[in-house]
């Protein structure tokens, strides 16, 4: 059974940018959700998808969007970023929808620099 | 407007002595507490929870008490080993959309 994986691990972009970051679900799992982590706070919930639709959308602006695929893996994008977006990107997969908290498996994160 | 608070950044404490890590919130809406911890170059991983309907839940050496008319809730480590030095998050739940609010973290030190 493998876990949560998550590329690249780190990245540096500069102001106006767009970044994809990708995330590949635990096997079995359909759910995937998306966090920002700035540096000294929690994780902050961007949104969730289950089987390929959104489920779910914390308070981001539409410039960060996702996908989910076929094999449940996904992706997060971000347009025209801004320095702000300089964070952790944290994905987190589980089998089905809400309320499944305690086997919600987090990947390493991302690491995004936007200079 | 943070609606889960840790206020202390970090806790050193001694090995084989109990930790007491604290969590405050102001939204009487959370349904579900769940406490998290990290490791540097992981993401974090499910420890305990507690349901707003009890005070008490217990797992081992991880003990979370819930106080809702303080809106205050912590977990006790008991007795700390070495290997619990890392950063908790206490993470509360929204009952209408299960949308999970963090706090900042603590950062647990063991001291042998």
């Amino acid at each position: 059974e493998t876990g949560v994986t998550q590329s690249p691990t780190h990245l540096i972009k500069t102001r106006g940018q767009q970044v994809t970051l990708r995330c590949s679900s635990q096997s079995g799992h359909n759910t995937v959700s998306w966090y920002q982590q700035a540096l000294g706070q929690g994780p902050q919930f961007i949104f969730q998808y289950y089987r390929e639709e959104e489920n779910g959308r914390g308070n981001f602006p539409p410039r960060f969007s996702g996908l989910q695929f076929p094999n449940y893996s996904s992706e997060l994008n971000v347009n025209a970023l801004e320095l702000d977006d300089s964070a952790l990107y944290l994905c987190a997969s589980s089998l089905g929808l809400a309320g499944r908290e305690e086997t919600q498996y987090f990947g390493p994160g991302t690491r995004l620099l936007v200079l | 407007d943070q609606q889960v608070k840790q206020n202390s950044p970090s806790l050193s404490v001694q090995e084989g002595r109990i930790s007491i890590l604290n969590c405050d919130y102001t939204n009487s809406m959370f349904d579900y507490f769940l406490w998290y911890k990290k490791y540097p170059a992981e993401g974090p991983t499910f420890l305990i929870s507690i349901s707003s309907i009890k005070d008490k839940n217990e797992d081992g050496r991880f003990t979370v008490f819930l106080n809702k008319s303080a809106k205050h809730l912590s977990l006790h480590i008991v007795p700390s080993q070495p290997g619990d030095s890392a950063v908790y998050f206490c993470a509360a739940r929204y009952y209408s959309n299960y949308q999970l609010i963090w706090g900042a973290g603590t950062k647990l030190i063991i001291k042998p």
